[in-house]
């Protein structure tokens, strides 16, 4: 049953514009995520948010921004897309920062043309 | 720096037979280690974590062992079924903020 969802499914753009993808979760965790799966499958953390506070940063070009107004939500913005930036972004959310499960959301496909 | 290797990209057997995954890390820290299942276009899900009283996790007949003295979390299933194909992710969390995910490995089960 999803409980962290997703808005756009799918989004194709061309180069240059600004996108925003939304992120809601309803199982009152502390800390969210974005992570990016690219065309071969690998899946990189972009951003950790904990109790709306930025607590990871990867190594991500400045064009990407996430936002945050409240613990249930976080969304993300990309400023000037580029076609490396085609892939599926996931939100996903924990209970804390520490081992607990990690859910994820099914993802917003983004194509960059 | 801390990481996860999974040595196989892909992995292909038939029905009836054991799978094993592989999965080893390095960290200057114990890491909390996971392994992640996702099914075509859905999200990755939790399969196992590891404990730290070594108990041996178990799920959907998957099982792993962490193994600190070869730093391993394979993942084992004694008999591969048509449904289990999909891409298997090994993570590991140092309770920094971050779940870092090895680069998977797609599992394919033919009749």
């Amino acid at each position: 049953e999803t409980a962290v969802f997703q808005t756009p499914n799918y989004h194709v753009t061309q180069v240059g514009n600004e996108v925003s993808f939304n992120c809601k979760q309803t199982l009152g965790h502390d800390t969210m995520y974005w992570y990016k799966q690219d065309s071969k499958k690998l899946l990189k953390i972009m951003f950790s948010y904990n109790n709306k506070q930025l607590i990871v940063n990867e190594t991500v070009p400045r064009r990407f921004s996430p936002q945050s107004s409240d613990k249930a939500h976080l969304n993300l913005r990309i400023k000037s897309v580029e076609p490396e930036d085609s892939a599926v972004y996931l939100c996903a959310s924990s209970g804390d920062v520490a081992n607990t499960e990690v859910f994820f959301g099914k993802g917003t496909r983004l194509t960059v043309v | 720096g801390d990481s996860v290797t999974q040595t196989e990209g892909l992995v292909t057997l038939t029905e009836g037979l054991p799978v094993m995954l592989n999965c080893t890390y390095q960290s200057t820290y114990s890491p909390f280690l996971f392994w992640y299942v996702q099914h075509l276009n859905e999200a990755p899900k939790l399969l196992l974590k590891s404990f730290t009283d070594n108990k041996r996790p178990e799920h959907q007949g998957f099982h792993a062992t962490l193994h600190k003295s070869s730093s391993s979390f394979h993942l084992q299933k004694s008999s591969a079924q048509l449904s289990d194909s999909a891409l298997y992710y090994c993570a590991y969390n140092t309770n920094t903020g971050k779940l870092t995910f090895g680069d998977g490995t797609v599992l394919t089960v033919k009749p």
